[in-house]
């Protein structure tokens, strides 16, 4: 069955080092988008992609990065992590039919630490 | 820019009740209004999208209405389950950009 997964599912690292959080969907889809979620602020959209080759900041982009070589794949790089940076991250993917109905689908969700 | 407000936070409820959970919008120019449900620790499950030109969709116990010019939507769980117990989000969707901005959630705890 299609799905997308994350990896790792839990990390705790230091301060100042930097984090690549792996996301991979197997439906072949256009668009991947990448969340993070914080008590108190729900889900907020850190980077997204339309297609390969494509990278666009959302909301909460400082400090994070992202690039898209191939369908499957969406890393999130954190350059440099900051204990402000220490959340639960979703990935998500959606097909980029008309947009009226494009639904998408999560990933199980990466809790990271930053000491 | 496109607030999305939850309420209530939370809500506990006997089984068998029917409930509304409310979701409200501050930009009517919305593509669809989707509602997910997350359990605790795992990623967020599509319930329902409910398209700008529709005014609601049923799925089994489950109705999500969208009134755009008032900035609302609702959803209706008709004789809660204490399976329905979880985490409940509605997302907009910005203005055909496929990018969604979430509400906080309403919590939903429903006894046995």
């Amino acid at each position: 069955d299609a799905e997308i997964t994350q990896s790792p599912r839990h990390k705790i690292t230091e301060t100042g080092r930097q984090v690549t959080l792996a996301c991979h969907q197997t439906w072949n889809h256009n668009n991947m988008f990448w969340y993070r979620q914080d008590l108190g602020h729900g889900l907020r959209l850190i980077h997204y992609s339309y297609g390969v080759q494509d990278t666009n900041k959302g909301e909460v982009s400082d400090g994070y990065s992202v690039s898209r070589s191939n369908t499957e794949d969406l890393p999130l790089t954190l350059e440099s992590a900051a204990s402000s940076q220490t959340s639960v991250y979703f990935c998500a993917s959606s097909r980029g039919l008309a947009a009226s109905t494009d639904t998408q689908y999560f990933g199980p969700g990466t809790r990271l630490t930053v000491l | 820019k496109q607030e999305v407000t939850q309420i209530p936070a939370a809500l506990s409820v006997p089984e068998g009740e029917n409930l509304v959970l409310n979701c409200s919008f501050t930009d009517s120019a919305i593509y669809n209004l989707q509602w997910f449900r997350q359990d605790p620790g795992k990623g967020l499950t599509s319930l329902l999208l409910i398209q700008s030109s529709q005014r609601e969709q049923t799925s089994g116990r489950l109705n999500a209405s969208l009134d755009k010019s008032s900035g609302r939507s609702t959803l209706y769980i008709a004789a809660s389950q204490p399976g329905d117990s979880a985490t409940y989000l509605c997302a907009a969707e910005d203005s055909g950009t496929y990018k969604y901005i979430f509400g906080t959630g309403t919590r939903l705890k429903v006894l046995a």
